[in-house]
């Protein structure tokens, strides 16, 4: 069974930088898994925020960016916002339409 | 603008079946491959089933494999998700999402964009 798995949670003083990783079982995630991040905060609909490792959605703030990161997908969100306070999820791609979302980081800004 | 809604969702015992559907619009819905995510309770999001833009592919995650099944509608701008023989751990908010195309180094694969505001299905005797 694949694993894809993110920090649980993570604190952030507003303004600073934080880094969400994203890591899967099957070995280091490359461009070929097309990550992508999600944020869901309590009571919305979730709002997908990059795909394709990198690529922003054109209502996705500058300050959020994807990257890979020592064999794992990362999000990176610099000056952070209180609005920023949110669950993230990424997302890998593993062929024959299946995708797994790994097990979300609460990020907490204080 | 990109809408779309789910209903269908409700109390349901064990061993029961329940229809779901999500209604589009402010797109050319045959154009784009869809997908249902849910999330149970306290817990994450799961992707659960995919289709192709004429519903002749369709993919599952093994969780539901079997008791589900995606379809679609393009003339009535509807995806639907059929859920049989129901279990107290498919209870959670499920979300209908539009999936578009991107090309990365030759492989094109189609990746969420726009979700719904979900509908709840709760399995309980």
């Amino acid at each position: 069974q694949t694993v894809v798995t993110q920090e649980p949670s993570l604190t952030v003083s507003p303004g600073g930088t934080v880094t969400v990783t994203c890591a899967s079982s099957t070995g280091a995630v490359t461009s070929g898994y097309f990550p992508n991040w999600i944020q869901h905060k309590p009571g919305q609909a979730p709002r997908s925020l990059i795909y394709s490792t990198t690529k922003n959605r054109s209502w996705t703030p500058a300050r959020f960016s994807g990257s890979l990161l020592g064999g794992k997908a990362a999000l990176t969100v610099s000056g952070v916002q209180p609005e920023d306070e949110a669950d993230y999820y990424c997302l890998l791609y593993y062929g024959a339409g299946r995708w797994v979302f790994g097990g979300g980081t609460t990020l907490t800004v204080l | 603008q990109v809408q779309l809604v789910e209903s269908g969702g409700g109390l349901v015992k064990p061993g029961g079946a329940l229809r779901l559907s999500c209604a589009a619009s402010g797109f050319t819905f045959g154009d784009y491959y869809m997908s249902w995510i849910r999330q149970a309770p306290g817990k994450g999001l799961e992707w659960i089933s995919s289709t192709n833009t004429g519903g002749f592919n369709k993919y599952y995650a093994v969780s539901v494999k079997g008791r589900f099944t995606i379809s679609r509608d393009n003339a009535r701008n509807s995806l639907f998700l059929q859920m049989n023989s129901l279990r107290v751990e498919d209870t959670g908010i499920y979300y209908c999402a539009r999936l578009f195309e991107d090309e990365v180094e030759g492989l094109r694969v189609d990746q969420i964009d726009f979700w719904g505001q979900g509908t709840l299905v709760t399995v309980s005797s």
